[in-house]
């Protein structure tokens, strides 16, 4: 159980336009998902939190304004990179959290999207 | 600030054994995950540690103190396959979770 998927898992795009990825928890329900970016050879970075039918809560240094998520029913969060560019080029990871099982806290991983900004 | 510190890279030969090491700091502490990553790939859960001591899960063991900010990985009968990055990531006081930059593990026949 607890599988994430991510859609797509490779998408390359001209500057200048918006990409969506999705994030589907498939068999449980994921009251807080969370976005990361990462670059090569490095660490996971956290790019925001998003809670089902409220705001996202970003960290600092991400434009909410540029990476626009949505997390509409329990199931699912959509990250929106809008105006893409070069330097937006990253492997997008997005997590869930099981809502049944709170206390335990593990987050369970989607595949990742690679997104190439030409 | 918080903080998670681990080794860059190690180099182990297959069959052999080799310790991981992470030592944290953060804004209160709920638990020390351990996960795996290959190239190109997501993260994959591996181990949890809340209370101190040692949690064995076949070939891959972690283990924890709190007192210390300090856990290791330790993979026994090392395989070709372990070749892969290790990320150590403490959850803090929120239950975000803090990651460490991985640690890269080569396995060598």
């Amino acid at each position: 159980g607890a599988v994430v998927s991510q859609h797509p898992s490779r998408v390359i795009c001209k500057s200048g336009t918006s990409v969506k990825i999705e994030c589907r928890s498939l068999d449980f329900q994921a009251t807080t998902m969370f976005w990361y970016r990462q670059f090569p050879k490095k660490s996971l970075m956290l790019m925001a939190t998003s809670n089902e039918g409220s705001k996202a809560t970003y960290e600092q240094g991400v434009e909410k304004d540029k990476f626009l998520i949505n997390h509409a029913s329990l199931t699912l969060s959509t990250l929106t990179v809008t105006s893409a560019h070069p330097e937006d080029s990253s492997f997008y990871i997005c997590s869930a959290r099981d809502g049944q099982r709170e206390s335990y806290n593990e987050q369970f991983f989607g595949p990742g999207t690679r997104l190439t900004v030409l | 600030g918080q903080n998670i510190d681990q080794p860059t890279e190690m180099t182990a030969t297959e069959g052999a054994i080799v310790q991981i090491n992470c030592t944290y700091q953060t804004s209160g502490f709920n638990g020390l995950f351990w996960y795996q990553q290959h190239a190109g790939e997501a993260p994959t859960f591996l181990s949890y540690n809340v209370l101190d001591g040692l949690e064995e899960k076949g070939r891959f063991s972690s283990f924890l103190s709190r007192s210390k900010g300090y856990s290791y990985l330790l993979l026994k009968e090392l395989q070709m396959k372990d070749s892969a990055s290790y990320l150590c990531a403490a959850a803090d006081s929120n239950y975000q979770l803090i990651w460490g930059a991985g640690t890269k593990l080569i396995i060598k026949p």
